[in-house]
């Protein structure tokens, strides 16, 4: 089961890209990435997933590099209701989300 | 449309009793999750449904939680004689084909307190 490595926390300037990086460099080749987010006391929210291509959504965009090894979450214009834990996650059999700690976003004015 | 509801989105309960939790699934996805969320820490897989069938019960943590899903729809999770520690949040989401290509959308789900 592939695991993921992200950074604890970030911050970012409003109105700014932000971009979160993961590495999951023990990822298989049917393996997708995930990235979920969750607002205090709100249940996670899908944002985005990939297996090879770049993919781009009203959320955000999803980099993968070519070797899959690693992705970057950008959410290209911040803004402060974007606060939130990002998780990247690789999903397990049946699709089993294992959260980890996530990435701590914040948004400042 | 409807997303993930679940019920009721507060229980207050005490030591010792049993209670039940529901939830309403996306209407078509065949599979449903549970996660519990105690105070400040992470999401925590409880157990999941493909259809009726749960292959993975694996997070529940014991034999006082049970759940059971019928005709492919709502799902409850029931905790007997209930203890302090199991004061959580409880978190239910549904994918349409609990696969890898298939997100996961999830309810806002339902506090519990244990007394």
């Amino acid at each position: 089961d592939a695991k993921t490595t992200q950074p604890t926390s970030m911050d970012c300037a409003e109105g700014r890209a932000a971009n979160l990086p993961c590495n999951h460099s023990t990822i298989s080749g049917n393996e997708y990435v995930y990235w979920y987010r969750q607002i205090h006391s709100q249940g996670p929210q899908y944002i985005i997933h990939g297996l090879k291509n770049n993919e781009t959504n009203e959320m955000a965009s999803l980099i993968i590099t070519e070797d899959r090894k690693s992705s970057t979450l950008i959410l290209p214009h911040a803004t402060l209701r974007d606060t939130a834990v990002y998780y990247c996650i690789v999903p397990r059999g049946g699709g089993k989300l294992i959260f980890g700690q996530g990435t701590e976003l914040s948004v400042k004015p | 449309g409807a997303g993930v509801s679940q019920s009721p989105s507060n229980k207050v309960t005490e030591k010792g009793k049993d209670v039940e939790l529901r939830c309403d699934p996306i209407s078509g996805h065949t599979a449903l999750y549970w996660y519990r969320q105690s105070l400040g820490q992470g999401l925590e897989f409880l157990i999941y449904f493909q259809g009726n069938s749960a292959p993975d019960k694996s997070g529940l943590p014991s034999d006082r939680f049970s759940a059971e899903r019928t005709g492919g729809s709502v799902s409850t999770l029931t905790i007997q004689r209930t203890q302090q520690e199991d004061s959580a949040v409880y978190l239910c989401a549904s994918s349409l084909g609990g696969d890898y290509n298939s997100p996961l959308h999830f309810g806002n789900g339902t506090r519990l307190t244990v007394t």
